[in-house]
């Protein structure tokens, strides 16, 4: 059973620059939720989709979005790349209601900001 | 607003003493869930364990055991006879329920566990 598969591994972006992450769940998984890591802040949650739909969001600023494809692939993007944008971004995959099911996390994005 | 808080930041211990990771936990829902994940240099992080809130119990999985206590609002990690392969990073987690029932996790800071020779 293939895991939940995060493309590009690493990024490296010039400051004002836009960025598409992207994420495939663990097959029959219809939940996508997307976590940025850096040293300074941990593990942040940024938001979550469900069947398309974004359920819950993160205190990030509007330059981050996401979305949700019909077979749950999901896409995070952020615009106007700053410096502090640089970090780890994890995205998790769940069957349904992530506690009620647990969570698999993919081997993230290394995002670059220069 | 929920919170996870793993005071030890680092921890060194030599190969085969036992060691335990302590997580404490705020939260005003009566159902919620704990975490532990560990994340190696790689940086996936790696599911270790889920917990409800009504399970009590304490678990074992071969080296490692976690002690969850309501009461003190903890859900502590021992690993037992450490090994050079368990040094990571663990973090400590508490799903956290949003709007239309939608959950999240929310992060301790972490505590990086180095196992030496």
């Amino acid at each position: 059973k293939a895991g939940v598969t995060q493309t590009p591994r690493y990024l490296i972006k010039t400051r004002g620059q836009q960025v598409t992450l992207s994420c495939s769940p663990i097959s029959g998984h219809r939940s996508v939720s997307w976590y940025q890591q850096t040293p300074g802040q941990g593990l942040q949650f940024l938001f979550e989709y469900f069947s398309e739909t974004q359920r819950n969001k993160g205190n990030f600023p509007g330059r981050f979005s996401g979305r949700q494809f019909s077979n749950s692939r999901s896409e995070m993007n952020v615009s106007t790349l700053e410096l502090g944008d640089s970090a780890l971004y994890l995205c998790a995959s769940s069957l349904g209601t992530g506690g009620d099911y647990g969570y698999t996390f993919g081997s993230g994005t290394r995002l670059t900001v220069v | 607003a929920q919170k996870v808080t793993q005071a030890q930041t680092e921890i060194s211990v030599v190969e085969k003493e036992d060691v335990t990771l302590d997580c404490v936990y705020e939260t005003r829902d009566t159902t919620y869930y704990l975490f532990w994940y560990k994340q190696p240099p790689s940086g996936e992080l790696v599911f270790l364990i889920r917990r409800n809130s009504f399970d009590e119990q304490n678990e074992i999985s071969g080296r490692y055991s976690w002690n969850f206590q309501k009461s003190t609002s903890s859900f502590n990690f021992t690993i037992t006879a450490s090994q050079v392969v368990d040094s990571a990073v663990y973090f400590c987690a508490l799903s956290e329920r949003g709007i239309q029932g939608a959950q999240k996790l929310v992060f301790g800071q972490g505590t990086r566990l180095t196992i030496n020779p």
